[in-house]
C-alpha cells in the first residue's frame, strides 16, 4: 500500500536558523498537502501542491513538489518560536496518507 | 477555531468497554473523516463519510465503526476497548467528497484513555 515517509523525525534549531523537512512516497502522488500541529493542538492545513515541480511560498515557508511527484519538502527560513510544532505531509492518490511528521523545536 | 466540534474532550474508560465519539462538521461541509493519532503511529486515517455514505476506508479495526447522520454529524463507535486504543481521535471535515483534493479542517480531538 501507499507509504509516506518523513524525515527527520525531530529537529531542534536555534531561533533564526533555517529548517527543512522532507516527505517521500513509495508511489506517485496526485497531490500533496502540508499541515502544522502546534503542541496540544490539532492539525491545521498549510498548503496543497498539485503540479510536478511546483514551488509555493508563504512568507518564510517554501513548499516544493518533486518532478516525479513522489517527494516534497517544506523549508522555513529564519525560524521563529512561533514555528514550533509538528509538520505533517499528506500524500494522496485516492486517499490521504500522512507521514509521521517532523517535530520542530526552536530555542529562543 | 476550525468550526469542527468534537465531544467529549477527554474520555477515560476500562478495557472491554464501548465508547462513542461525536463530531459536528463545519457548516456546509459534507465530508467527515476520522483519524487516530498515537505517539508511535502518527496520524492514521480511519474512515471517511460523504453526505451520509461511507466514501473511503483506512486502517479501521473491525471493533470500530462509524456513521454519518442526516444532519451530517458523525459518530465513531469503539468497542471491546484495549489498552492500545488509547490515543487522540480527530475528526476532520471538508466541502467535497474527494479526499485527495480537499483541504481538511480538523476538530480539537477527543483524548481516549483506556485503563
Amino acid at each position: 500500500g501507499q507509504q509516506v515517509m518523513q524525515i527527520p523525525q525531530y529537529q531542534h534549531v536555534q531561533e533564526g536558523e533555517d529548517f527543512t523537512t522532507y516527505c517521500n512516497s513509495s508511489t506517485t502522488l496526485s497531490n500533496i498537502q502540508w499541515y502544522k500541529q502546534r503542541p496540544g493542538g490539532h492539525p491545521v492545513f498549510l498548503i496543497q501542491l498539485v503540479k510536478s515541480g511546483e514551488v509555493k511560498k508563504q512568507k518564510r515557508l517554501t513548499f516544493q513538489f518533486g518532478e516525479a511527484k513522489k517527494n516534497s519538502s517544506l523549508h522555513i527560513t529564519a525560524t521563529q518560536t512561533t514555528d514550533v510544532g509538528t509538520y505533517f505531509c499528506g500524500g494522496t492518490n485516492y486517499k490521504l496518507t500522512f507521514g509521521k511528521g517532523t517535530l520542530l523545536t526552536v530555542n529562543p | 477555531d476550525s468550526g469542527v466540534t468534537q465531544t467529549p474532550k477527554h474520555l477515560i474508560t476500562a478495557t472491554g468497554q464501548r465508547v462513542t465519539l461525536r463530531c459536528s462538521p463545519r457548516s456546509g461541509d459534507l465530508s467527515v473523516y476520522w483519524y487516530q493519532q498515537s505517539l508511535d503511529q502518527g496520524l492514521q486515517f480511519l474512515i471517511q463519510y460523504y453526505n451520509g455514505e461511507e466514501r473511503a476506508k483506512g486502517n479501521i479495526l473491525e471493533r470500530f465503526s462509524a456513521q454519518q447522520f442526516p444532519d451530517l454529524h458523525s459518530e465513531l463507535n469503539l468497542s471491546s476497548l484495549e489498552l492500545g486504543d488509547s490515543a487522540l481521535y480527530f475528526c476532520a471535515s471538508s466541502v467535497g467528497g474527494g479526499q485527495s483534493r480537499a483541504e481538511q479542517f480538523f476538530g480539537p480531538g477527543t483524548r481516549l484513555t483506556v485503563l
